[in-house]
C-alpha cells in the first residue's frame, strides 16, 4: 500500500529561524515521484516541487531545500531563515503507478514575527 | 486568465437546494481531478477525468454528480447534500492521467461549501 505520513501537525517558529519539515513515504513501487504542495489561509494548493525517485540529489530553491534520502523512504523540506509569508499547512505527496497522488495529512506551519 | 480557476468561491446551500461548482483550467492539460478537502481529513480524491472521460470514481455518494463537456472544463453537481458534505472542494488538473510519470497536479482555489 502507498502511504505519505507527515508525523509534524504543527509547528511554530519565531521569524528568521531555520525550520524542517518532515515526510516519510511507503511505496512498493520502484518508480515514483514525490511532491510538496503550500496551502496558504487563501486554500490553493500551490505547487512547490516534483522530484523522481532515481534522482537523489537535494535541491535548493531560494529559501526552500529539499532532502530526499531513498534509504530512509524520506522526503524533508527546509525553509531557511524563515518569514511570516511562509505560514501555511504543507503537504507531502506520493505518485505512483496508480496515477493518483497520495497525499500526507499536512503540517501547519506559522512563523511569528 | 491563467492556471486553474473555480467559481463560487464560497457557497452556503440548503439540504434540499441544487447548486454547481464549476473549474476551468487554461493550462492545455488533458486531465482534471475534484477532490475535498474537509476539517482535520487527509484530501480526499472524488473524480478523475481523463480526455473528458471519467476513469477514476472514488465512492462518491450519488448526490456528487460530475460533468467534463470539455477538456478545459469540469462540474462538480450538487443535490440534496448533507451537512456532513460541508468542505473545501478542490479542483486540479494535469497533464496526462495514468502516463509513464506522474504529472504534476495544478489546483485551482478551490470552493468553500456551506450545507445547512
Amino acid at each position: 500500500a502507498q502511504k505519505v505520513t507527515q508525523a509534524q501537525t504543527e509547528i511554530s517558529v519565531v521569524e528568521k529561524e531555520d525550520v524542517t519539515l518532515d515526510c516519510v513515504y511507503e511505496t512498493r513501487d520502484t518508480t515514483y515521484y514525490l511532491f510538496w504542495y503550500k496551502q496558504p489561509p487563501s486554500g490553493e494548493l500551490v505547487f512547490l516541487i516534483r522530484r523522481n525517485s532515481f534522482d537523489e540529489q537535494n535541491e535548493i530553491s531560494g529559501r526552500y531545500s529539499w532532502n530526499f534520502q531513498k534509504s530512509t523512504s524520506s522526503f524533508n523540506f527546509t525553509i531557511t531563515a524563515s518569514q511570516v509569508v511562509d505560514s501555511a499547512v504543507y503537504f507531502c505527496a506520493l505518485g505512483g503507478s496508480q496515477g493518483n497522488l497520495i497525499f500526507g495529512k499536512g503540517t501547519k506551519l506559522s512563523v511569528k514575527p | 486568465e491563467t492556471g486553474v480557476t473555480q467559481t463560487p468561491r464560497h457557497l452556503v446551500m440548503g439540504m434540499t437546494n441544487k447548486k454547481s461548482l464549476k473549474c476551468e483550467q487554461h493550462l492545455g492539460h488533458n486531465a482534471m481531478y475534484w477532490y475535498k478537502q474537509s476539517a482535520k481529513k487527509p484530501l480526499e480524491l472524488m473524480f478523475v477525468y481523463s480526455l473528458e472521460e471519467r476513469v477514476e470514481n472514488n465512492s462518491v455518494p450519488s448526490r456528487f454528480s460530475p460533468e467534463c463537456p470539455n477538456s478545459s472544463h469540469l462540474f462538480l453537481h450538487l443535490h440534496t447534500l448533507q451537512p456532513e458534505d460541508s468542505a473545501l472542494y478542490l479542483c486540479a488538473s494535469s497533464h496526462r492521467y495514468k502516463g509513464d510519470s506522474t504529472d504534476t497536479q495544478y489546483f485551482g482555489p478551490g470552493t468553500r461549501l456551506t450545507v445547512l
